[in-house]
């Protein structure tokens, strides 16, 4: 069964850091653009970042930018998310997903991602 | 950045309805919009994806339409197990973002 499992999440203090890991299984993993998505507590979701197969490439949603950093190691099928800086508002339910590529036609012009494999999630909460 | 903007934010529904959730962006974003179901505690599962793609094993009950800035999630006939929370999400430029969500309970 195609499968990602998240750990490393937990209780940091503000201005702390972690690191989110993420294990695929059951796929090509190093075919895939793989991201990062978060929930506050009874929020809605927020991506937070992605990164190309071979790690080249990496976007990421604004409010993180320098704190965070995303990454893998396709030996290893995994992935990984350092979080630094760590805030308060940075406490959520923390999901990795597989970004897979429907191409519409010209695969050059038209190429439409979406996260059709998720984790279950693992949670960070920041306090004090 | 993209804003996604969904309406309603809730609704209320019988078995057998049909209802509709728009999704609207704050620029035109072609067919690059993706319909996600969450419920509690669980992960999302996609939908559709590039607007109106059905993805696999998921009941033709459900579709999508629309482009550019305005896109549709159509649930022909309403199931208990429709009961959920829906986000959109679009991939055309970085950061991908989700709209607010549109929690669909069952009368």
């Amino acid at each position: 069964e195609v499968q990602l499992v998240e750990s490393g999440g937990g209780l940091v203090q503000p201005g702390g850091s972690l690191r989110l890991s993420c294990a695929a299984s059951e796929f090509t993993f190093n075919r895939y653009w793989m991201s990062w998505v978060r929930q506050a507590p009874g929020k809605g979701l927020e991506w937070v970042a992605n990164i190309k197969q071979d790690g080249s490439e990496k976007y990421y949603v604004d409010s993180v930018k320098g704190r965070f950093t995303v990454s893998r190691d396709n030996a290893k099928n995994s992935l990984y998310l350092q979080m630094n800086s760590l805030r308060a508002e940075d406490t959520a339910v923390y999901f990795c997903a597989r970004d897979s590529l429907f191409c519409g036609g010209d695969c050059l012009y038209y190429q439409y991602y979406y996260m059709d494999v998720w984790g279950k999630g693992t949670t960070v909460t920041v306090s004090s | 950045d993209i804003q996604m903007t969904q309406s309603p934010s809730s609704l209320s529904a019988s078995v057998g309805d049909r209802i509709t959730i728009t999704c609207r962006a704050s620029q035109t974003i072609g067919n690059y919009l993706n319909w996600y179901q969450q419920k509690p505690g669980k992960a999302p599962k996609v939908l559709i994806y590039a607007a109106s793609s059905l993805q696999s094993g998921v009941p033709l009950r459900f579709s999508g339409s629309g482009s550019g800035t305005e896109f549709t999630l159509t649930i022909s006939s309403l199931q208990p197990e429709d009961s959920a929370t829906y986000f959109c999400q679009h991939s055309y430029s970085s950061p991908w973002t989700f709209g607010q969500g549109t929690k669909v309970e069952i009368k």
